[in-house]
């Protein structure tokens, strides 16, 4: 039962485009949601995260998104820029409980 | 950075051999984690660590076990390797706000490739 998605293996965008990632949950109690960076031979590093009471979240070109109704989540890079290219996961968890991640999206942000 | 170390960074082993992975933080973290991730699956948990000599297990623990005897050491142990643990893995630590909180937002190291033949 894989309870966090991100449907889209990749994404390619143009340098200084918007990039919009996307994940979809479906387990209503997950009430802390995060997003990680993950470069090639690298860890996953965290970026950004949103609690459920809010619905956005930014961080200088990072904004996340939450939409609670359609148990969907999504991240916005603007503009986007070449080091930006790496594999980028969703996590969600009920509060102190487990993170649950997505497969994993691939972005390639084209010169 | 948050202080995690894995060792070693690469590994190739038969199948039917034991493996040993370590993880090593100093950043004084209560909980402590082991994923692995394979294409399509994202990351998926195989088991974690409260404190010391304390451990549960993840979503796919079976064939692997884990030890905690200090609070900055983490190892996970593949008694007889499989090529279906052929993968990538991750050690994280995270550091909860009190009794039961895992802490959510989770640092970590540079994974461990192992190959198993």
């Amino acid at each position: 039962d894989q309870q966090v998605k991100q449907n889209s293996p990749s994404l390619s965008v143009q340098e200084g485009r918007i990039s919009i990632l996307n994940c979809d949950y479906t387990n209503s109690m997950f009430d802390y949601f995060l997003w990680y960076k993950k470069y090639p031979a690298e860890g996953p590093t965290f970026l950004i995260s949103i609690s459920s009471i809010k619905d956005k979240n930014e961080d200088g070109r990072f904004t996340v998104f939450l939409n609670k109704s359609a148990k969907h989540l999504s991240l916005h890079i603007v503009p986007s820029q070449p080091g930006d290219s790496a594999v980028y996961f969703c996590a969600a968890s009920v509060s102190g409980s487990r993170l649950t991640f997505g497969e994993g999206t691939q972005l390639t942000v084209n010169p | 950075d948050a202080g995690i170390t894995q060792s070693p960074r690469h590994k190739v082993t038969e199948t039917g051999t034991p493996v040993t992975l370590r993880c090593h933080q100093t950043e004084n973290h209560r909980y402590m984690y082991w994923y692995r991730q394979d294409p399509g699956h994202g990351l998926r948990l195989i088991h974690y660590s409260y404190g010391v000599k304390d451990t549960d297990k993840g979503e796919v623990s079976d064939g692997y076990s884990v030890s905690r005897s200090k609070t900055e050491d983490f190892l996970l142990t593949l008694e007889s390797a499989t090529s279906s643990q052929t993968s990538v893995y991750f050690c994280a630590i995270s550091d909860p706000g009190g009794q039961g909180d895992f802490g959510d937002t989770q640092y970590f190291g540079p994974g461990t490739r192992l190959t198993v033949l």
